[in-house]
């Protein structure tokens, strides 16, 4: 079965450097999540789109930016890097359906690393 | 803010035994979702098991069992059986049944089977 495709996989990248993260849903799959997870830490909510438009924002930095494509797969644009953002970045995406349960299938993560 | 603990940083168990995996959480509402989720050291995210609130029945698969108690607003995760793949840290996660579908997870326990 297809999963969630998240690319790059990993990602070096210097301080004050921009990057792009990039998530393709499962095919049918109208609904995409990001979670940030640090070093030893559990994942964190940053934002969510349904059909192209936001639909939730969690922690996501002012420096960060989302959007969901008309192809519904999504990018995660980090501007201006900091040590800090260096982590594992998950994709999920799930397929909405209403009034029933809605299981969100996890990609792989990107791993950014910021020097 | 609904929050999800795990008091259990660690925990080891030889293979063969049953371990039992302890969270809490704390929200207001009624209706929710609580999920266990597996992250090996591939990192990916595994879906283990799910609990509807308004199921009185503890979910069950296979090896894996949950102990849900709403009133005290517990959720545990047993292991049966425990296998050397069953390694890898565990998080407790909550998410509600209407509205935001962004799952809050706990910190995790990080779970050793011993030989």
């Amino acid at each position: 079965a297809a999963g969630v495709i998240q690319s790059p996989r990993h990602l070096i990248k210097e301080k004050r450097e921009t990057a792009t993260l990039k998530c393709y849903p499962i095919p049918r799959h109208d609904t995409v999540y990001w979670y940030q997870q640090g070093p030893g830490q559990d994942p964190q909510f940053l934002i969510s789109f349904y059909e192209k438009m936001q639909s939730d924002k969690g922690s996501i930095p002012d420096r960060f930016s989302a959007q969901q494509f008309s192809d519904y797969h999504s990018e995660l644009n980090m501007s201006s890097l900091e040590l800090g953002d260096s982590a594992l970045y998950f994709c999920a995406s799930s397929r909405t359906r209403g009034g029933s349960y809605n299981e969100q299938f996890f990609g792989p993560g990107t791993r950014l690393t910021v020097l | 803010a609904q929050t999800v603990t795990q008091s259990q940083p660690e925990m080891s168990v030889q293979e063969a035994e049953t371990v039992t995996l302890s969270c809490t959480y704390d929200t207001s509402e009624s209706d929710y979702y609580l999920f266990w989720y597996k992250q090996p050291p591939s990192r990916q995210m595994i879906l283990v098991i799910r609990q509807e609130a308004y199921k009185q029945q503890n979910a069950t698969e296979n090896r894996f069992s949950v102990n849900f108690q709403k009133a005290a607003k517990s959720f545990s995760l047993k292991i049966s059986d425990s296998q050397l793949g069953d390694a890898a840290m565990y998080f407790c996660a909550w998410r509600t049944q209407g509205g935001s579908e962004k799952l809050v997870f706990g910190k995790g326990t990080k779970l050793t089977v011993n030989p």
